[in-house]
């Protein structure tokens, strides 16, 4: 696609509920990035993939967080037994490389992720 | 571990003013430097990179910013501000052999008075 798409934009649930947040990257992009951006904070890195494997997972914050990826397409992000503190904006990027090796990421616009 | 500073939280500006956003990044490898935007609503934009080279780099939107390796700095300059720069702004930083794994600095809101 043109851009990154997420999906839900917006999503409230009940504490204890699992929530999925689905990320469409940019066709041909084979990174994918995950993060999370809480109310007036940065952006906290959760998990990166390099085609449909994930060499790093430092960043997610416990292991009610998981994440998979299809191939170099979809992206899920599931959070089991939602609590409130992960209430939060859930950003997801991917890039090409370049030349020089470093990676530009794109970013989509987020899923806004509330816990009542 | 990497880390990015923005020491100001907030920042307002007359529109037509010139701006100065900081950035400081702690010391390593070759550092890969980002400016995003994020506007209200909306997802991070790139504002400008720099990756080796001329350490004065351009962007979009008429935005500059400059790497000094001695002050472990890549400001965020525009020298006249419109109001619609008011958002967040965001400095990233990526080392050499991380997976190109941006670290972000907590941001700096951008508030612009007519």
């Amino acid at each position: 696609g043109a851009g990154v798409s997420q999906s839900p934009s917006n999503k409230v649930t009940e504490k204890g509920k699992d929530v999925e947040l689905r990320c469409d990257p940019i066709s041909g992009h084979t990174a994918l990035y995950w993060y999370r951006q809480r109310l007036g904070q940065g952006l906290e890195f959760l998990i990166y993939f390099q085609g449909n494997s994930a060499p790093d997972k430092s960043g997610l914050p416990s292991d009610r967080f998981s994440a998979e990826r299809t191939g170099e397409s979809v992206s899920t992000l599931t959070i089991q037994r939602t609590q409130q503190e992960d209430s939060a904006v859930y950003l997801c990027a991917s890039s090409s490389r370049t030349v020089s090796g470093a990676n530009v990421l794109t970013f989509g616009a987020g899923s806004r992720l509330t816990v009542l | 571990a990497q880390s990015v500073t923005q020491p100001d939280i907030h920042i307002t500006v007359s529109e037509g003013a010139s701006l100065e956003l900081r950035c400081n990044y702690s010391y390593g490898a070759t550092p890969y430097l980002f400016w995003y935007v994020q506007s209200p609503g909306q997802g991070l934009q790139l504002l400008l990179k720099y990756f080796s080279g001329d350490t004065l780099v351009q962007g979009i939107k008429g935005f500059e910013a400059e790497f000094k390796r001695s002050q472990s700095s890549f400001n965020l300059r525009k020298p006249s501000v419109h109001w619609s720069d008011a958002a967040e702004y965001f400095c990233a930083v990526v080392y050499t052999g991380t997976a190109s794994k941006l670290t972000f600095g907590t941001g700096t809101r951008l508030q612009v008075t007519l």
